[in-house]
């Protein structure tokens, strides 16, 4: 199995771009994350999904859209890129239940100039 | 908000070493988790404690929760340098999101 699968690994955007970054998971979990690591700061959660067609903001929503139409992908989008939005951003998937672990992507290292 | 505090923020011992790092909370958690996180990839799920009190060994890794659940520690034993890496706790309560501390970034000195 794949596990959760994040694209692009890097990438470089000047400020005012738009661009989406990708996730997709084949555990068949139903709840999805995203979260952005900044050196010093861990790891804040940006927006969630329960379900397909459910999302819920996180910590950090502003500047960043989610949808969820399919159980396996989870895209996320940043309307128009800010140089605070420089970061490593990770997509997360679990099974539903209280203590079920968090499957981490390998991340995507987003710098905007 | 929930507050995850972890203590040290860096860490750098020689190989053989033992040491500790902690994670304090002023609220209560249903459970907590550790994950460690090499460079280049996600974090990676070590151990979950979900009773006050619990102590979990992990070969030379011991995680107990506080008999509270607002506390969480994690001793090495003999450290390795493929102890390397940042560790994370993480805590949940009912149905709000897992919230992260900031974690410890250790180093382990051949």
């Amino acid at each position: 199995n794949a596990g959760v699968t994040q694209t692009p690994k890097f990438q470089v955007l000047k400020t005012g771009q738009s661009m989406t970054l990708q996730c997709a998971q084949d555990m068949n979990h139903e709840y999805m994350s995203w979260y952005r690591q900044d050196p010093g700061m861990g790891l804040r959660l940006i927006h969630y999904s329960v379900g397909a067609g459910i999302t819920d903001q996180g910590e950090v929503p502003n500047g960043y859209n989610v949808s969820r139409s399919t159980t396996e992908d989870f895209p996320l989008r940043l309307l128009s890129a800010a140089p605070s939005q420089t970061s490593v951003y990770f997509c997360a998937s679990r099974q539903t239940g209280i203590v079920s672990p968090l499957h981490f992507g390998n991340g995507t290292r987003l710098t905007v100039t | 908000t929930q507050l995850l505090e972890q203590s040290p923020q860096f860490l750098s011992i020689q190989e053989g070493e033992n040491l500790t790092v902690y994670c304090n909370s002023s609220s209560v958690f249903s459970s907590l988790q550790w994950y460690r996180q090499e460079p280049g990839e996600g974090p990676v799920l070590l151990v979950t404690v979900v009773t006050g009190g619990e102590v979990k060994k992990l070969k030379r890794l011991t995680f107990q929760f506080g008999d509270a659940r607002k506390d969480s520690s994690l001793h090495i034993t003999a450290a390795q340098p493929g102890d390397t890496g940042l560790y994370l706790c993480a805590g949940k309560t009912g149905n709000t999101p897992l919230v992260f501390g900031k974690g410890t970034r250790l180093s382990v000195i051949a």
